[in-house]
């Protein structure tokens, strides 16, 4: 079964400080592996998607990194706006159609 | 270009009910997804709707079944509801059935009470 780990639960951050979300995975065949962003009461937003180990993605003050086992989401140079759950989320070759989430980590950053 | 809108927002019914939500997909986008999520958690796969057809189903009793219109829309049904099934429901729209960059509506907030 397809497993997602998210550390830390929650993060605290002063604004300007910048840090990494670790998201662990355990599937049988790496299809593809996403970050989303959610809001409180929203839908998740999506950010990117990562196929294959070695790739980066970045996206502002966001990079996402990919490794055979793990995913890092690093922030550099946080604001309050970047306040938000983040989600990492794995999907399977073998069936694509699902996508399995983490618990997510609960970022605030304190101006 | 309009988004993917859901409804309605919230929503509360008694055990043993049913109900239906409904989730309008993005422009274009031709394949939907629903999930489930519980409060502090992920949102958990329920099914997907692939040209009107169930195209992947996750870990849901057949009381959750799905429709998908020619227009693309969606409707996720539950029967003889149980408190447990109080959650966000969310439905997501993408182009490709392999939800490469799906976009997510805001959500129903269901209560069983």
């Amino acid at each position: 079964e397809d497993q997602v780990t998210q550390s830390p639960e929650a993060l605290r951050l002063q604004e300007g400080e910048s840090s990494s979300l670790n998201c662990s995975y355990t599937v049988s065949g790496l299809r593809g592996l996403f970050w989303y962003r959610q809001d409180p009461g929203k839908g998740p937003e999506f950010l990117f998607t990562l196929y294959s180990a070695g790739e980066e993605k970045e996206k502002e003050r966001l990079k996402a990194t990919l490794t055979k086992k793990e995913s890092f989401l690093h922030i550099t140079a946080p604001k309050p706006e970047d306040s938000a759950t983040y989600l990492c989320a794995v999907q399977a070759r073998r069936s694509y159609q699902k996508v399995t989430f983490g618990t997510g980590t609960k970022l605030q950053v304190i101006p | 270009e309009t988004g993917v809108t859901q409804s309605p927002t919230h929503l509360i019914k008694t055990r043993g009910q049913q109900v239906t939500l409904r989730c309008s997909s993005q422009s274009g986008h031709n394949t939907v997804s629903w999930y489930q999520q519980a409060l502090g958690q992920g949102p958990q796969f329920i099914f997907q709707y692939y040209r009107e057809e169930e195209n992947g189903r996750g870990n849901f009793p057949p009381r959750f079944s799905g429709l998908q219109f020619p227009n693309y829309s969606s409707e996720l049904n539950v029967n003889a509801l149980e408190l447990d099934d109080s959650a966000l429901y969310l439905c997501a729209s993408s182009l490709r059935t392999e939800n490469t960059e799906a976009f997510f509506g805001q959500g129903t907030r269901l209560t069983v009470v």
